[in-house]
């Protein structure tokens, strides 16, 4: 079983549409909780943080349930731009790395 | 300029070639990492470096090897180089320090293909 697992997509939506992309991660050893954002061919780029009580930046959600040990992103009124692929991320406890999801891939249409 | 560069930016080599990828950062950053990313896989850590002298091992290391010349300076070798190691190579930085989440600043790549 992967440690981080996503699904890869692709999410077709439409502009100004809600989306919501899911992660599951395996060791409940981990702490820290991350959503990057990859453009086609270019290197990751941190987009938020998910901490436990939930978090918001602008049209981005994160959310958190380490019972079940869940990650989501929710992303309102889409734009052309949030077109890129999602990569969940922890950092487990007692490391000093990050152990990468496989990405979500998001198109955003006309 | 960039923070996190890498060279080559794109290279096609032999198999059985020997093959070294650079990395620089001007961040300050004490910890640099090497990635590789493969279609479905994600990526997957090869090494990493905690400080000038420190070198550990990640998930794939073999075929692998790294040197940090200098704390801005971390580089990786492939020693004979085989097809499957036909990738996109990432260098990535971080500085515990200044950070309570460990968040690492990525270099643009190195896509390198082995025939």
């Amino acid at each position: 079983r992967k440690e981080v697992e996503q699904d890869p997509g692709p999410f077709n939506v439409p502009e100004g549409a809600t989306v919501a992309f899911n992660c599951t991660y395996s060791n409940s050893a981990s702490q820290s909780f991350f959503w990057y954002r990859q453009d086609c061919r270019k290197e990751p780029k941190l987009l938020m943080s998910v901490y436990s009580s939930g978090n918001e930046d602008g049209r981005f959600t994160a959310q958190l349930n380490r019972a079940s040990q869940y990650i989501s992103l929710l992303i309102r009124d889409s734009k052309l731009s949030d077109s890129a692929t999602y990569l969940c991320v922890v950092n487990m406890s007692g490391y000093n790395k990050l152990i990468f999801g496989a990405g979500t891939r998001l198109a955003v249409h006309p | 300029d960039a923070d996190v560069t890498q060279t080559p930016r794109n290279r096609i080599t032999k198999t059985g070639k020997r093959i070294m990828l650079e990395c620089s950062q001007t961040k300050g950053h004490d910890r640099m990492y090497w990635y590789r990313q493969d279609p479905g896989l994600g990526l997957r850590l090869i090494y990493y470096s905690f400080d000038v002298k420190d070198i550990n091992k990640g998930e794939i290391s073999d075929g692998y090897s790294v040197s940090r010349q200098a704390q801005a300076k971390f580089s990786l070798s492939l020693e004979s180089a085989i097809p499957n190691q036909t990738a996109l190579y990432f260098c990535a930085t971080s500085d515990l320090e200044h950070s309570s989440y460990n968040e690492q600043f990525f270099g643009p790549g190195t896509r390198l293909t082995v025939l």
